[in-house]
């Protein structure tokens, strides 16, 4: 039973365009929510992330959307960049933060298109 | 500084051998997790460690599996026998204390039991 969902293995977006990532959740107790990713051949890397007492969290080209009552949450890429090619996942934690007891998504794979 | 240190990268071992991975985690780091990356299953949680003691090992599939933390700087995780299904990319985090979530990740052993 997947907690956390991303309903969308891979998605191709044009270089200079908006990649938009989406994550759904079930489990009402997640308070924090986290993006990481990854790129072949190497471990997750952070990206950013948002308590749920907010609704947007933004870090340069960067911005996580959280619709509590949707329990949906959104990465923003803008403008998207050939870098940003990677497996994205989305993480989620019922400990107010903490680092114990992550859950993560099966991943999105962003190309960007030349 | 350095990261997160796995070993081997690649492991490649017959079914029913034991398999032995091996992480090294950031100095100052008090928690430690094992997860396993699969296609089907994306990243879960098999156990972690806090302050070099087994928290929660729920993830852990089967008795087959077992994780030691014998001091702050090494963890193993072993499995014997191993079985063709064990085949995935387990990776190591490390985190401090109660970190706001973020993760730091190794870049993964990737075995393959035939």
């Amino acid at each position: 039973d997947q907690q956390v969902k991303q309903n969308s293995p891979s998605l191709s977006v044009q270089e200079g365009r908006i990649s938009i990532l989406n994550c759904d959740y079930t489990n009402s107790m997640f308070d924090y929510f986290l993006w990481y990713k990854k790129y072949p051949a190497e471990g997750p890397t952070f990206l950013i992330s948002i308590s749920s007492i907010k609704d947007k969290n933004e870090d340069g080209r960067f911005t996580v959307f959280l619709n509590k009552s949707a329990k949906h949450l959104s990465l923003h890429i803008v403008p998207s960049q050939p870098g940003d090619s990677a497996v994205y996942f989305c993480a989620a934690s019922a400990r107010g933060g903490g680092a114990d007891g992550l859950t993560f998504g099966k991943g999105t794979h962003l190309i960007i298109q030349p | 500084d350095a990261g997160v240190i796995q070993s081997p990268r690649h492991e490649v071992t017959e079914m029913g051998q034991e398999v032995t991975l091996r992480c090294k985690p950031i100095s100052g780091h008090d928690y430690l997790f094992w997860y396993r990356q699969t296609m089907m299953r994306g990243l879960e949680l098999l156990i972690y460690f806090n302050n070099n003691v087994p928290i929660d090992d729920s993830g852990m599939p089967e008795d087959r599996f077992s994780a030691k933390m014998p001091n702050a700087s090494f963890s193993t995780l072993k499995i014997q026998p191993s079985e063709p299904r064990d085949s995935a990319v387990y990776f190591c985090a490390s985190s401090l204390v109660r970190g706001g979530g973020e993760l730091f990740f190794g870049e993964g052993s990737r075995l393959t039991v035939l």
